[in-house]
């Protein structure tokens, strides 16, 4: 079985403070997908980033970045600077890779509301 | 390319009625997922199709559940005899082959 765990319900942050959202998984697939979603206050669900299990690279995108370790399940988020527009739930997910590469079901974890103040 | 369609965005039914939710995927996507999304939890995965044929289907879709997808390109998710637990945001997302679902706007189902 598959378990996403979002330990963080909720974070308040002040504008232009760095914040980082935390995400331990479980699986025993030893192959698989990870990824983070967005859910805004309008309630579509934004992709944000998939990373592959056997890339442990770290990633970065403008203000956002990414930290995964497999040797501690986790794959963090980390926004840079915030800004209130980044006011949101954010969403760790899982899938299984299958023996052809393709990515499957999402297991969501239960999110995190993160709320930027000015 | 507007993105995943879903109609109708909101339905309130009385408990008992059937509902029939309709889903449009970004064309030419092959895969298309249905999930349902509680009020502070994550979506969870109710089943998926690639091109017309089901693939997997999530043990908490029960039997007044049922879900289509003929030709492979728009989908229907089925609820017979609704019931309060019903109540939800069923989302659909799609996606071509390995790669990131991208999700619709979903429907607010309100049973009464």
């Amino acid at each position: 079985a598959q378990k996403v765990t979002q330990a963080q319900t909720e974070i308040s942050v002040v504008e232009k403070e760095d914040v980082t959202l935390d995400c331990v998984y479980e699986t025993r697939d030893t192959t698989y997908y990870l990824f983070w979603y967005k859910q805004p206050p309008s309630g579509e669900l934004v992709f944000l980033i998939r990373r592959n299990s056997f890339d442990e690279q770290n990633e970065i995108s403008g203000r956002y970045s990414w930290n995964f370790q497999k040797s501690t399940s986790s794959f963090n988020f980390t926004i840079t600077a915030s800004q209130v527009v980044d006011s949101a739930v954010y969403f760790c997910a899982l899938s299984p890779r299958g023996s052809t590469g393709t990515a499957s079901k999402l297991t969501f974890g239960t999110g995190t509301r993160l709320q930027v103040t000015l | 390319d507007t993105g995943v369609s879903q109609d109708p965005r909101h339905k309130i039914t009385k408990r008992g009625q059937n509902v029939t939710f309709r889903c449009d995927p970004i064309s030419e996507h092959n895969r298309l997922y249905w999930y349902r999304q509680t009020l502070g939890q994550g979506p969870e995965f109710l089943t998926y199709f690639q091109n017309e044929a089901q693939l997997e289907k999530s043990r908490l879709l029960s039997d007044r559940f049922s879900a289509e997808r003929p030709k492979g390109s728009f989908s229907t998710l089925e609820i017979q005899r609704t019931e309060q637990g019903d109540s939800a945001m069923y989302l659909c997302a799609s996606s071509q082959g390995a790669n990131e679902q991208f999700f619709g706007p979903g429907t607010r189902l309100t049973v009464l």
